[in-house]
């Protein structure tokens, strides 16, 4: 079955920064690829998503990046602010199979 | 209106006792599921539904049940409580399985 880790676990950057969170998949026929973003003691929301036939897609101060040959794609926040301040989850999934998700990295952004 | 609410938020039982969460969905959704986020903050799937069936059953205790009474509800009903089950267990639909998933707020389940 699909297996995605996610790197680095913590990451801690100063306001107005750039954050990069980068995961791996292994199931080359995943097509689906979200970000979550969740609270302390929130659900987890989606925040930006890519399919396969894409390789960028950005939404303000995000972007996620696909390089379906290597299988890895990166989460990218710049001008980072200290509501950015969550834990992050990329996932993965096939046509109507389940979302997997990796292993999730904190992001703690100083003012 | 919640989208996807699942009862209790908080839980607190006994070791052996027999519990139940329930959750529903307003979405129309056909796949609903139940993950399952442990202390280091890990979402682990437990289950997946699509329009009442069962197409996922990932390798968890069969102490650990899910029903679907219909399209808009499962509910997971767990057997003889064990301290390890502690944790906080979501649920979440989707319209299928390959788009964005709409999460509950938790069930923070205690077993003492």
């Amino acid at each position: 079955g699909e297996n995605v880790e996610q790197h680095p676990s913590t990451l801690s950057v100063q306001e107005g920064d750039s954050a990069v969170i980068k995961c791996t998949y292994s199931d080359s026929a995943s097509n689906y690829f979200p970000w979550y973003k969740q609270e302390l003691g929130k659900r987890p929301q989606l925040i930006i998503d890519i399919r396969s036939n894409v390789g960028e897609k950005k939404d303000q101060r995000i972007a996620v990046t696909l390089n379906k040959t290597a299988k890895h794609f990166s989460l990218h926040i710049t001008e980072t602010q200290p509501e950015d301040s969550a834990v992050y989850f990329c996932a993965a999934s096939k046509w109507t199979d389940k979302l997997i998700f990796g292993t999730g990295t904190r992001l703690q952004v100083f003012p | 209106d919640t989208a996807v609410s699942q009862t209790p938020k908080y839980l607190v039982t006994q070791m052996g006792n027999d519990k139940s969460i329930k959750c529903e969905q307003n979405l129309g959704h056909d796949t609903m599921y139940w993950y399952k986020q442990d202390s280091k903050k890990f979402l682990k799937i437990m289950f997946s539904y699509n329009n009442k069936e069962l197409i996922i059953n990932e390798t968890v205790p069969n102490r650990f049940s899910p029903k679907s009474p219909d399209k808009a509800h499962l509910n997971l009903h767990i057997n003889s409580l064990e301290l390890g089950d502690s944790a906080v267990y979501f649920c979440a639909s989707s319209p299928d399985g390959n788009t964005e998933a709409f999460f509950g707020q938790g069930t923070r389940l205690t077993v003492v």
